[in-house]
């Protein structure tokens, strides 16, 4: 079963545009992690928000998290062609220590 | 540095064929995962190890078994291959449950 469900599954933007992607959840969390993979290859880890977090930044990419919504959101500021690959958020649920994944948001960005 | 590698990283087998597919870490980790990747359903947790001697079921683990006599390794085994199992495998590790997880590059596996 799905615990983290992301949106929109696919984004297509411009160079220098900003990419926002969200992801819901259902259970009560202890994290939740946004990972990044690029065509063929494994799944690379973005950045990880705590519970009783509300947000949190890393270089270009600023995560939020609403807990009361589950749900959070990764924006990816003046992006770039590399920055076209699949995106995923990972969620623990606080009975189990393993992580579940979404399905993805594939993102383009268009030079 | 530090690595996690997968082997093979493409296979082709036939039906009922034994299967082993190879994960080999140098984080040193404790925690290591198997996932299934196919379309429509992103990742799915096959069998997870949080130590030698240790090894649990995921979500998606009938036909498939796993075993950790070290640390470094976690090896996958279908043990009669299935159409159903054609999918990209992925081996992951992590030194803290429910933190970040380390990804290999991947094993495509063809089941004709």
């Amino acid at each position: 079963s799905q615990q983290g469900e992301e949106d929109p599954q696919a984004l297509s933007i411009q160079e220098g545009e900003n990419a926002t992607m969200n992801c819901s959840y259902k259970t009560s969390i202890n994290n939740l992690q946004w990972y990044r993979q690029n065509s063929g290859r494994g799944l690379v880890h973005l950045i990880l928000i705590r519970s009783n977090e509300r947000e949190k930044h890393s270089g270009r990419l600023r995560v939020t998290l609403d807990t009361s919504k589950k749900s959070s959101s990764l924006l990816i500021t003046a992006s770039r062609a590399a920055d076209t690959a699949s995106y995923f958020c990972a969620t623990d649920a606080m009975k189990d220590s393993t992580l579940t994944f979404g399905k993805g948001t594939m993102l383009l960005v268009s030079p | 540095d530090a690595e996690i590698t997968q082997s093979p990283r493409h296979k082709i087998t036939e039906t009922g064929r034994q299967v082993t597919l190879a994960c080999h870490q140098t984080w040193n980790h404790n925690n290591m995962f198997w996932y299934r990747q196919d379309l429509g359903h992103g990742l799915r947790l096959i069998h997870y190890s949080y130590g030698v001697q240790d090894t649990n079921k995921g979500e998606v683990s009938d036909g498939y078994s796993v075993s950790r006599s070290n640390t470094e390794d976690l090896p996958l085994t279908l043990e009669s291959a299935a159409s159903s199992q054609t999918s990209v495998y992925f081996c992951a590790s992590s030194s803290r449950l429910q933190e970040t997880q380390y990804f290999g590059p991947g094993t495509r596996l063809l089941v004709l």
